[in-house]
């Protein structure tokens, strides 16, 4: 149990265009989903926390306007990268917890490369 | 600011020993530790988590915390070549579930 998807695992798009990466949650309800981002060599920077049907927590620093996450339900949550530019090239992972639990649960990834 | 630091390594050990990962963390409030192992290019899995003071073990690993000293270890017994990935520390507490990660510890087990 446990399994949390996203898709698409990569994905090559232009500057100035937008791209939506989904995240889901398949055997099990998700209260909250965490979109994180990692560079190369870096470690997993946490960009915004989702709660299903109400507005995404955004760290400091991660413009809310550029990346736009809609957790529309209790499986799905989407991050939307608007107008993209090629410092927003990353692996952008996304993970899932229960209810009153620590654990969160991650997607495989999402290569992002914009060109 | 919440702060999460490991030996970015890499640790290099044959195949057969012990591999001692180690993490500190400053937020005395923090409440739940979390080991993941992250292989190039995939995403984390969670290998352990502890939240209380001593040891836990599960199989080949076994995670250390000491919460006066804001300190929490992974030893990895019987090191394999496939343990070889990128070692996370991530650490939570209070109410948001938040977790903070290390900058992670790169662990290479020789043949």
């Amino acid at each position: 149990g446990a399994v949390v998807s996203q898709h698409p695992s990569w994905v090559i798009c232009k500057s100035g265009t937008s791209v939506k990466i989904e995240c889901r949650s398949l055997d099990f309800q998700a209260t909250t989903m965490f979109w994180y981002r990692q560079f190369p060599k870096q470690s997993l920077m946490l960009m915004a926390t989702s709660n299903e049907g109400s507005k995404a927590t955004y760290e400091q620093g991660v413009e809310k306007d550029k990346f736009l996450i809609n957790h529309a339900s209790l499986t799905l949550s989407t991050l939307t990268v608007t107008s993209a530019h090629p410092e927003d090239s990353s692996f952008y992972i996304c993970s899932a917890s229960r209810d009153s639990s620590y654990e969160q649960y991650f997607g495989p990834g999402t290569r992002l490369t914009v060109t | 600011q919440k702060e999460v630091e490991q030996n970015s390594g890499p640790l290099s050990v044959p195949e057969g020993a012990i591999a001692s990962l180690n993490c500190t963390y400053s937020d005395r409030g923090s409440q739940s530790f979390f080991w993941y192992r992250q292989y190039s290019g995939k995403s984390p899995e969670l290998i352990m988590f502890i939240y209380s003071n001593g040891d836990k073990e599960d199989g080949r690993f076994t995670a250390q915390l000491n919460k006066a000293s804001q300190y929490v270890s992974l030893l990895i017994r019987d090191s394999q070549p496939s343990d070889s990935a990128t070692y996370l520390c991530a650490v939570s507490g209070g109410s948001n579930y938040k977790l903070t990660f290390g900058k992670g510890t790169l662990l290479t087990v020789n043949p």
